[in-house]
């Protein structure tokens, strides 16, 4: 089945320590989405590509970078986590002008020690 | 976009009608209602969306008032898979993505 798969689905960093979390597609989605949820709090967009076009939502911390090498792969990279990164990271697809939603990936728990 | 509210939480017994409300009263011409759920630990799911007109699908039914201030989704026959929180959300579809504004949702708690 096409999805939207998140590597690892838990991952412990250190404080300060960067860490990278991936998000894999086979949808074949143009667009990919990075959202953070904190513990009882909804999901915030942090960024976005369109295609290779870059997309910061203005309140994203610098901290927070994103690569995406192909349509397939996006990464999220935490330069220098805090204990107030500690939070499920969403990855999610939509493609253009076919259909309305987002797919969303199942997440990955990031805990900062 | 414009913001939604909804109650905190709500709950109903399986096999009966779950009718989830959501208030949208700043809502503009081009921007569409979404509905979106979470079950516990896993990635928001989507459900349905409309822009004036009611729809169905196969999971659920969303009504939206004429003048386009509230919208109520409908999940006809509730089972206890489907608690969840329930996200309203409203967004200009550009025709290049949708982004989405999570607000706080409401649980819904399905009781045997």
């Amino acid at each position: 089945d096409a999805m939207v798969i998140q590597n690892p689905r838990y991952q412990v960093t250190q404080f300060g320590k960067p860490v990278t979390l991936s998000c894999s597609q086979t949808l074949n989605h143009n667009v990919m989405y990075w959202y953070q949820q904190k513990s009882s709090q909804a999901p915030k967009l942090l960024f976005h590509y369109y295609d290779k076009d870059f997309n910061n939502e203005a309140d994203t911390p610098d901290n927070f970078q994103s690569r995406r090498p192909n349509t397939s792969f996006c990464f999220l990279d935490i330069r220098s986590p805090g204990l107030g990164d500690a939070a499920m990271y969403l990855c999610a697809t939509s493609i253009t002008g076919t259909s309305y939603e987002q797919y969303f990936g199942p997440g990955t728990r990031l805990t900062v020690t | 976009d414009a913001k939604t509210t909804q109650p905190t939480s709500m709950d109903c017994a399986e096999g009966r009608a779950a009718n989830l409300p959501c208030n949208h009263s700043t809502i503009s011409g081009n921007e569409y209602v979404y509905w979106y759920r979470q079950i516990h630990s896993q990635g928001p799911q989507y459900i349905i969306h409309g822009l004036k007109n009611n729809e169905t699908n196969e999971m659920a039914s969303l009504i939206i008032t004429e003048d386009r201030k509230s919208s109520t989704l409908i999940l006809p026959h509730a089972t206890l898979r489907d608690t969840a929180v329930y996200y309203c959300i409203v967004s200009t579809y550009t025709g290049a993505n949708s982004k989405l504004t999570f607000g706080k949702g409401i649980t819904l708690s399905v009781r045997p």
